[in-house]
């Protein structure tokens, strides 16, 4: 059964620090573009970042350029987002995804 | 930045046919995904490369592109079909990818 299971979103005061985790299986992990992408409450899909099959190729949208990195772990089969200088505006639920493939989302709260 | 542009809600009776668009100065050149999501749950694909539908999506499904507007058609749409659907595709240089603002559909 294919599966991409989020962790690590936590409650984080306006300037902190969260890493993100997403492990995947039933699929070849090392085969696959991985995305990270979030949903304020009440509000649509925003795509954040995602990261090519080595992790060579990063790409981000403007608003968390500087402050967050994607990274992977193919050996583990794991997808990573660190959130530095967290505002917020980062407050949503956190999707780790491929194209067809989607986690249940872990929440991330940016507030004192 | 890129845009996607689409309607911010489509309503229609069971059994219509449901059309929702999705406008982008480079969906001539990049493909359009589509997303169905329900309330409280995670996006599911129903159309991707404009047109191609996964396995387990009903035949209702079904995309389309021209020009600088991707359409999703729900053809005899049902009461379980009310959700939020999100086009997705990328810009030029297929670097930056940006979802539409969302549809809400509303079948009654």
């Amino acid at each position: 059964e294919v599966q991409l299971v989020e962790s690590g979103g936590d409650l984080v005061q306006p300037g902190g620090s969260l890493r993100l985790s997403c492990a995947a299986s039933g699929f070849t992990f090392s085969s696959y573009w991985m995305t990270w992408v979030r949903q304020a409450p009440g509000k649509g899909l925003e795509w954040v970042a995602n990261i090519n099959q080595d992790g060579s190729e990063k790409y981000y949208v403007d608003s968390v350029t500087g402050r967050f990195t994607i990274s992977r772990d193919n050996a583990k089969n794991s997808l990573y987002l660190q959130m530095n200088s967290l505002r917020a505006e980062d407050t949503a639920v956190y999707y780790c995804a491929t194209l067809s493939m989607w986690g249940q989302g872990t929440m991330v709260t940016v507030s004192s | 930045s890129y845009e996607l542009t689409q309607p911010p809600s489509v309503s229609v009776s069971p059994g219509q046919t449901a059309r929702i668009t999705c406008s982008g100065d480079a969906l001539p050149k990049q493909y359009a995904y589509w997303y169905q999501q329900k309330s409280g749950q995670a996006p599911v694909l129903v159309i991707y490369e404009d047109s191609k539908r996964p396995s387990g999506i009903p035949e209702r499904f079904s995309g389309s592109s021209s020009g600088t507007m991707a359409t999703l058609t729900i053809s005899g749409a049902q009461v379980e079909d009310e959700a939020d659907y999100y086009c997705y595709s990328t810009d030029y240089n297929g670097n930056h990818w940006v979802f539409g603002g969302g549809t809400k559909l509303t079948v009654l």
